[in-house]
């Protein structure tokens, strides 16, 4: 299995541009998740879907962001406009099913750099 | 409010030695518990969990120790080998078990010397 897959592996724009992420899950996998890396804040939780349906995107941080999983292969998560603090590792990862003991397996990430 | 706390940002041990590492939490309703390492440049990969019945799990040289009154758990990983040296994150989740409620520490980076 090819794993996670996301693109691109690094994304450098100017701030005001749009960006888009985009991640491929595991196959068979139903749920997916866009989690975001900062050095003061960790490994955050921005949005999960469960079977393509967003379930909860309370971590998505301002409504410059959306996420959107139009299939069970493919999601995408875009920032319109960018800013320099959106500057950080994405990370997208999926996992079998829905509980708490589920592992996740994760991409290798999307670093952003917002100039 | 962090919820998983991870109090040491790094940690450097000698090879063939013992590598502890600790986590703390504050929510009591928190029931399943998992470690992630994370080497430069890739996504975190699953090391190993326990539940909240169990007070300890093992796998291999690693094994995780769980104290539910202290709210700690820890990572031992023995011996510890050069290639252990990543980041390593602690996560808890529960309410039911909902993956959504799955909360980060914000890491530990071991450093293994030969």
């Amino acid at each position: 299995d090819a794993g996670v897959i996301q693109s691109p592996r690094h994304e450098v724009t100017e701030m005001g541009q749009e960006v888009t992420l985009r991640c491929k899950p595991i196959s068979g996998h139903n749920s997916l998740f866009w989690y975001r890396q900062t050095m003061m804040r960790g490994l955050e939780l921005l949005i999960y879907f469960n079977n393509n349906v967003p379930i909860d995107d309370s971590g998505m941080p301002e409504d410059r962001f959306s996420a959107k999983m139009p299939n069970a292969s493919f999601s995408t998560l875009k920032i319109q406009p960018s800013e320099p603090r959106d500057s950080a590792v994405y990370f997208c990862a999926s996992s079998l099913g829905w509980g708490g003991s589920e592992k996740l397996f994760f991409g290798s990430g999307t670093q952003l750099s917002v100039l | 409010d962090q919820q998983v706390k991870q109090n040491s940002p790094s940690l450097s041990v000698q090879e063939g030695r013992i590598s502890i590492l600790n986590c703390d939490y504050t929510n009591s309703m928190f029931d399943y518990f998992l470690w992630y390492k994370k080497y430069p440049a890739e996504g975190p990969t699953f090391l190993i969990s326990i539940s909240s019945i169990k007070d300890k799990n093992e796998d291999g040289r690693f094994t995780v120790f769980l104290n539910k009154s202290a709210k700690h758990l820890s990572l031992h990983i023995v011996p510890s080998q050069p290639g252990d040296s990543a980041v390593y994150f602690c996560a808890a989740s529960g309410n039911g078990g909902s993956q959504g409620n799955l909360i980060f520490g914000k890491g530990t980076k071991l450093s293994v010397k030969p």
